[in-house]
């Protein structure tokens, strides 16, 4: 079957440094994707990763190793405003998006 | 970047009764929008593919003649949820892949909040 783990909650303070580890399970794997969500809002995308190694995207870096079927999102220099859910999300070959249950992020002051 | 549009944003309506939803993408073209429902504080559900000019493919214990899809155009989708019950009440959320980032990058509508009483 398909699975993707994910911790459900994270809280950190303004600045600190966040790291979401996600696991998933799946037969036909074609890449792991991050999005964040806003309460009430659209899920927005963050990174992706098809191949093993880091991707770096400003604050955001996310992590994937193919062969561990394991990656993680990295939050750095974290503000108020990255408060929200972060998913993980594999593609599998038909394109379509499986996505994990969220982790929620609070970051306090 | 690519943008979604949904609407309603909310919609409120009486058991029984039909609701449509539209996605549309407003500035690509999108031979296939995904369908999603999401319950609060829970992951999102892939319920369907859309597929311009061809029915849309559903996901296993999605029932297609309660969640009616269209997709008329490269730019427009609808999903009707007929007969809705109060069960069927959820965030509902389209998206598409505009397919030129190269990172199978989904932009997402703002989603329709669907409350049946």
């Amino acid at each position: 079957g398909q699975s993707l783990e994910q911790p459900s909650e994270v809280t950190a303070v303004e600045g600190a440094i966040v790291q979401i580890n996600c696991t998933y399970q799946t037969s036909g794997f074609y890449g792991l994707s991050w999005y964040q969500q806003h309460d009430g809002g659209a899920p927005t995308f963050l990174s992706y990763n098809a191949l093993d190694g880091l991707e770096e995207t400003g604050r955001f870096s996310s992590f994937l190793s193919r062969s561990d079927s394991y990656g993680y999102l990295l939050l750095q220099e974290l503000q108020m405003k990255d408060s929200a859910s972060y998913f993980c999300a594999f593609i599998s070959n038909d394109y379509k998006l499986s996505f994990g249950a969220g982790t929620t992020v609070t970051v306090r002051a | 970047g690519a943008v979604v549009s949904q609407h309603p944003s909310r919609v409120i309506c009486k058991s029984g009764t039909s609701v449509k939803i539209e996605c549309r993408s407003l500035d690509f073209q999108a031979t296939t929008m995904f369908w999603y429902r999401q319950f609060p504080k829970k992951s999102l559900m892939l319920m369907a593919t859309s597929n311009e000019g061809s029915k849309a493919t559903y996901e296993q214990g999605v029932e297609k003649d309660k969640f009616l899809i269209n997709h008329a155009s490269l730019t427009l989708s609808t999903l009707t949820v007929t007969s809705a019950h109060p069960e069927d009440s959820s965030f509902y959320i389209c998206s598409a892949d505009p397919g030129t980032s190269g990172r199978n990058e989904q932009f997402f509508g703002p989603g329709t909040r669907l409350t049946v009483l």
